[in-house]
């Protein structure tokens, strides 16, 4: 099966500097890659997401890039804030599956300091 | 904005009995699922559902689990007989049907389950 790790799995950060956070996955059929922000006490919420037919995807402060070739994906916050401070998963799937059922990875702490 | 509801928000049960664990998932969407997280670990997939019945299930998902979606709206998971190691935070999540484009999952708030 899927097997997704993510790095690392606490990051510090000034406000304003960026952070980037990287997956690698192992199933090469995994096709769609979302990353999802938790914070305490609430439901993982989707934050952006890249599927295997593009290398790149921004949207505003965030993006996220991909290596099919490497089975590696990242994400980049930029002009970082105190507000993004949470919990980040790293997710893949594949739509062979046929539940769709996402494959996490095991979240990184972010904690941006004023 | 539509959103994926769970109730309860806390469920405390003692080891052997039966619990059930309700959501109502976003009303257009036809796939459900439901994950769960152990406190400080990763989320992990238990079962996915669609057209009635199940799409797909992981290893966790054993004989003691079962899911159902009994009228229009609602979408839940049992638990036969707990044990302690159930104990932890279940998420529902819906989406889209599966057309390119469409598979992002929403996921609920979640049920903190706590097993005594």
């Amino acid at each position: 099966g899927e097997n997704v790790e993510q790095h690392p799995s606490t990051l510090s950060v000034q406000e304003g500097d960026s952070a980037v956070i990287k997956c690698t996955y192992s199933d090469s059929a995994s096709n769609y890659f979302p990353w999802y922000k938790q914070e305490l006490g609430k439901g993982p919420q989707l934050i952006i997401d890249i599927r295997s037919n593009v290398g790149e995807k921004k949207d505003q402060r965030i993006a996220v890039t991909l290596n099919k070739t490497a089975k590696h994906f990242s994400l980049h916050i930029t002009e970082t804030q105190p507000e993004d401070s949470a919990v980040y998963f790293c997710a893949a799937t594949s739509n062979s599956n046929s539940g769709y059922a996402l494959n996490f990875g095991k979240g990184t702490s972010l904690l941006v300091t004023p | 904005e539509p959103e994926v509801t769970q109730t309860p928000s806390h469920q405390v049960t003692q080891m052997g009995q039966e619990v059930i664990l309700r959501c109502v998932p976003i009303s257009n969407h036809l796939y459900f699922y439901w994950y769960r997280q152990i406190l400080g670990q990763k989320v992990e997939f238990l079962v996915s559902f669609y057209n009635n019945e199940i799409s797909e299930k992981s290893e966790i998902f054993d004989d003691q689990f079962s899911v159902e979606r009994p009228d229009g709206s609602n979408f839940t998971l049992k638990i036969r007989s707990t044990k302690l190691e159930d104990s932890a935070m279940y998420f529902c999540a819906s989406s889209e049907a599966l057309l390119a484009g469409n598979n992002e999952q929403f996921f609920g708030p979640g049920t903190r389950l706590t097993v005594l």
